[in-house]
């Protein structure tokens, strides 16, 4: 079945530490690709997209994620996490099939301890 | 970015009977709203897609004449859980996009809603 896989459901680190939260899909053909966050108590907001170009793709607040074809991932970076960051991530795909539907992982909830 | 509202925030209803959400974008107009529900501990699973003018394509497993939708304009759509049950309490979230959902959708905080 064609799918949205996160690897980590929860992850904890403490600040400053890096983190990497893996992100794969199973769709073939051209997608466009998202994180998503979601602070607690407010609703989902775009972290960072890729379409098409360069692989790697800078969003707000400092992460980053990497688009590897060969390997159908898109992972989430940040060289250092911040208390803030505390929140659930969500990696999408979104295709065209006679229209656009996308797919949402299940999800990363990441504590940042202070 | 753009704004998304939702209305109610909360409800609490009594089995069988019916609720309606509302989903509005506030600054921009949104060719096409998502409806998607998410459980919880779990991620969001998409109900269904409206476009402006057209009926609502609902994605398999889900029922249209228990989730009626309603996109009548570029700033509101509607989602009406008919007859409602306990296992339709969930968290009900709108998206809106004026790309067809290609770009970057604009999220609704989501509506909680309880059948009692």
């Amino acid at each position: 079945a064609q799918s949205v896989s996160q690897h980590n459901h929860h992850v904890i680190l403490s600040e400053a530490a890096s983190l990497e939260l893996g992100c794969n899909y199973s769709y073939g053909g051209t997608v466009n690709l998202f994180w998503y966050v979601q602070y607690p108590g407010q609703h989902l907001q775009l972290l960072l997209k890729y379409f098409s170009g360069d692989p790697l793709v800078k969003g707000i607040k400092g992460f980053e994620a990497e688009f590897i074809k060969s390997k159908f991932s898109f992972n989430l970076r940040k060289p250092s996490v911040q208390w803030s960051d505390t929140a659930e991530y969500f990696c999408a795909v979104t295709r065209g099939t006679g229209g656009f539907k996308t797919i949402f992982g299940a999800g990363t909830r990441l504590f940042v301890k202070a | 970015g753009a704004v998304v509202s939702q209305h109610p925030s909360r409800v609490i209803c009594k089995s069988g009977t019916s609720v309606k959400i509302e989903c509005r974008s506030l600054d921009f107009q949104a060719t096409t709203m998502f409806w998607y529900r998410q459980f919880p501990k779990q991620s969001l699973m998409l109900m269904a897609t409206s476009n402006e003018g057209s009926k609502a394509t609902y994605e398999q497993g889900v029922e249209k004449d228990k989730f009626l939708i309603n996109h009548a304009s570029l700033t509101l759509s509607t989602l009406t859980v008919t007859s409602a049950h306990p296992e339709d309490s969930s968290f009900y979230i709108c998206s809106a996009s004026d790309s067809g959902g290609a770009y970057e959708q604009f999220f609704g905080p989501g509506t909680r809603l309880t059948v009692l």
